[in-house]
């Protein structure tokens, strides 16, 4: 979507490597986030960020972690990938409270 | 947080008007109610939202309960393009959209 990229859009990864996605936006928000997609679960929070280097944990966090060192690129890392982490993943970015969200177009995880 | 129900499928005909219900019946005082609707392979879309007063947009108009435990997203003359699952959700004062498993609309033609 305009505004605001995923990458990369898909990845093949093997057990226990590390993996990070990157989200990207040109939006200056100040908010951003991270959700994964799962058949039967819809989309969860993982972590998400209100300012540079001001980020908290969502409600599945574990075996996730990410940074944001400037306003515009927010990062999640997979220290060591599971199975249980194939799925979509979606970052979001949102202006303050109250707006609405603008998603990106996903990265499709598989690990194997 | 606080939730939502929404059922689960719904279906309308193609170029008639849409209501789509959503309860949340423990929602706060300060929790915006946001829809949202995800087209297959696609993230998710941002549609509406509100927090006390009836809104309208280019997309839907959305109708909230005067005690706001209730909402409806409503789609005034749906196409196959509006084909999709919905969200309802709302957003609590800490920033955080928590997702339901939302409502998947059909259109029929």
């Amino acid at each position: 979507d305009a505004g605001i990229t995923q990458s990369p859009r898909h990845k093949v990864t093997e057990t226990g490597t590390p993996v990070t996605l990157r989200c990207h936006q040109t939006e200056n928000h100040r908010y951003m986030y991270w959700y994964r997609q799962d058949p039967g679960h819809g989309l969860r929070l993982i972590h998400y960020s209100y300012g540079v280097k001001d980020t908290d944990k969502g409600e599945v966090s574990d075996g996730y972690s990410v940074s944001r060192s400037k306003t515009e690129d927010f990062l999640l890392t997979l220290e060591s990938a599971t199975s249980s982490q194939t799925s979509v993943y979606f970052c979001a970015i949102s202006e303050q409270q109250g707006y609405g969200y603008t998603f990106g177009s996903g990265t499709r995880l598989t690990v194997v | 947080d606080a939730k939502t129900t929404q059922p689960n499928s719904m279906e309308s005909n193609e170029e008639e008007p849409v209501h789509l219900p959503c309860n949340h019946s423990t929602i706060s005082g300060t929790d915006y109610i946001h829809w949202y609707r995800q087209l297959p392979s696609q993230g998710p879309e941002y549609v509406i939202h509100g927090l006390t007063s009836n809104v309208n947009n280019r997309m839907a108009s959305l109708a909230i309960a005067e005690d706001r435990k209730s909402s409806t997203l409503i789609l005034h003359r749906a196409t196959l393009r509006d084909a999709a699952v919905y969200y309802c959700i709302l957003r609590s004062g800490n920033e955080k959209l928590t997702f339901g498993t939302g409502t998947r609309l059909t259109i029929i033609p």
